[in-house]
């Protein structure tokens, strides 16, 4: 079953706006990544938060992690319309090399 | 120091034949992961393995699907018989085998089985 669970499921917004999505994962995991994946093409890592983490930064990218809530959010700050594309969370049940369990993606639009 | 490297990019079968899928993991990775992406979803998860061994496999369909990791060269999915039903985006994985690290994608396999 799908561990994690993206939403919206699609979001469309005007340049320089900011966009935020949000992942839900059902059990425990050590750490939880976003990654982007553009039209036709592979995955691109974006950031890596670790469960005893709650925030990181990177660029205009800011993500959050809530472990009572199993939650996390991605916030992709003046958007532009190169950031149009899938954004999934993964998460990584156990320390070690356990393989990463995606979400269906939020499809973000931005319009310039 | 080349990403993952996947071949072919692009993929034709006609229903029945055999579709081999290669992986290179980046230099230094010894863990694999493959994937399969079903149009407008997400990533499944189907097989991991180090070199020589299956670390699991419980994404992998029982029948005609089956991966390999040799001492040397690079990792395969093999698909055989392939069914209309198979098409769809294969990702590898790979990452240098400490936890907590993340994973680098290839840029995918895309099967199409008319």
């Amino acid at each position: 079953s799908q561990q994690g669970e993206e939403d919206p499921q699609a979001l469309s917004i005007q340049e320089g706006e900011n966009a935020t999505m949000n992942c839900s994962y059902k059990t425990s995991i050590n750490n939880l990544q976003w990654y982007r994946q553009n039209s036709g093409r592979g995955l691109v890592h974006l950031i890596l938060i670790r469960s005893n983490e709650r925030e990181k930064h990177s660029g205009r990218l800011r993500v959050t992690l809530d472990t009572s809530k199993k939650s996390s959010s991605l916030l992709i700050t003046a958007s532009r319309a190169a950031d149009t594309a899938s954004y999934f969370c993964a998460t990584d049940l156990n320390s070690g090399n356990t393989p990463l369990v995606f979400g269906k993606g939020t499809r973000l639009s931005v319009i310039a | 120091n080349a990403g993952v490297m996947q071949n072919p990019r692009h993929l034709v079968r006609r229903r029945g034949q055999e579709a081999r899928l290669r992986c290179s993991p980046m230099k230094g990775h010894s863990h694999v992961y493959w994937y399969r992406q079903l149009p407008e979803e997400g990533l499944k998860f189907m097989v991991y393995l180090q070199k020589e061994n299956i670390i699991d496999e419980s994404g992998m369909p029982k029948e005609r699907f089956s991966a390999e990791f040799p001492k040397e060269g690079p990792s395969i999915l093999r698909i055989q018989q392939v069914v209309r039903g198979d098409s769809a985006a294969y990702f590898c994985a790979s990452s240098p085998g400490t936890g907590g690290v993340s994973a680098f994608f290839g840029q995918g396999t895309r099967l199409t089985v008319v």
